[in-house]
């Protein structure tokens, strides 16, 4: 079964950097995943879809600071600098080729 | 640029019906299937059903199959979603958001829409 997994928070400095985590369930390794950021009482937005091999197309007016990695079945979003405005939800998701979605739980980023 | 915009939430007793709608624009509507994801309060995000590019296939959660019905006008470039047989858990904000192209990743988001099931 397709499982995406995130832990439920994380927290990191004004300035600072910080990795998030999205892992795949066993034998789903090769999936690409996308990230989006949910800030407060907002919708989602698109931040990158990232591939297996690391590779990632960002979403329209994404900063730089925002970037992907892959490594086996994990999926990360690095941000760095961390500005006040980049406290949010941050969700993965995967997807079947014209079929479903699948959601990770979500991690709530505090900005300390 | 891409916008979608929700609309038809509110608050609904149980067992009854909700439609609602999602308002495209700034894109080639007709060539990108949509989806439908769904949050609950305080949780995370559930994807709820998709409609292909030309409407030709539909698939739903299994939380909801038999009871929503996705659809799509590509004249007035919106897309429904007819809830039935509303329940309590239900109760979500609604958002649609745009498939890549190429049967890809959501990306594009609408706001959302707040549907209440309560007596």
């Amino acid at each position: 079964q397709l499982v995406l997994t995130q832990p439920p928070s994380a927290s990191a400095s004004l300035g600072a950097s910080v990795k998030l985590t999205c892992t795949l369930s066993s034998g789903h390794s090769s999936y690409a995943i996308a990230w989006h950021q949910q800030r407060p009482d907002k919708g989602p937005r698109f931040l990158m879809k990232l591939n297996s091999d690391g590779s990632h197309n960002k979403g329209d007016g994404i900063p730089d600071r925002f970037s992907g990695s892959s490594s086996g079945a994990a999926r990360y979003l690095t941000i760095s600098s961390l500005q006040s405005e980049d406290e949010a939800d941050y969700h993965c998701h995967t997807w079947g080729s014209g079929t479903y979605l699948v959601f990770g739980g979500g991690t709530k980023l505090t900005v300390l | 640029q891409v916008q979608l915009v929700e609309s038809g939430g509110g608050v609904v007793q149980p067992g009854r019906s909700l439609r609602l709608s999602c308002a495209a624009s700034g894109f080639s509507f007709r060539h990108f299937g949509m989806h439908w994801v769904r949050q609950a309060p305080g949780k995370g995000l559930e994807w709820v059903a998709l409609i292909w590019y030309d409407g030709a296939k539909k698939y739903y959660a299994d939380s909801v199959r038999g009871r929503f019905t996705i659809s799509r006008d590509s004249s007035t470039r919106t897309v429904y979603l007819e809830m039935n047989s509303l329940r309590a858990e239900d109760t979500a904000v609604y958002y649609c958001a745009r498939e890549g192209s190429g049967y890809d990743s959501v990306d594009y988001w609408g706001q959302g829409t707040l549907v209440t099931v309560s007596s």
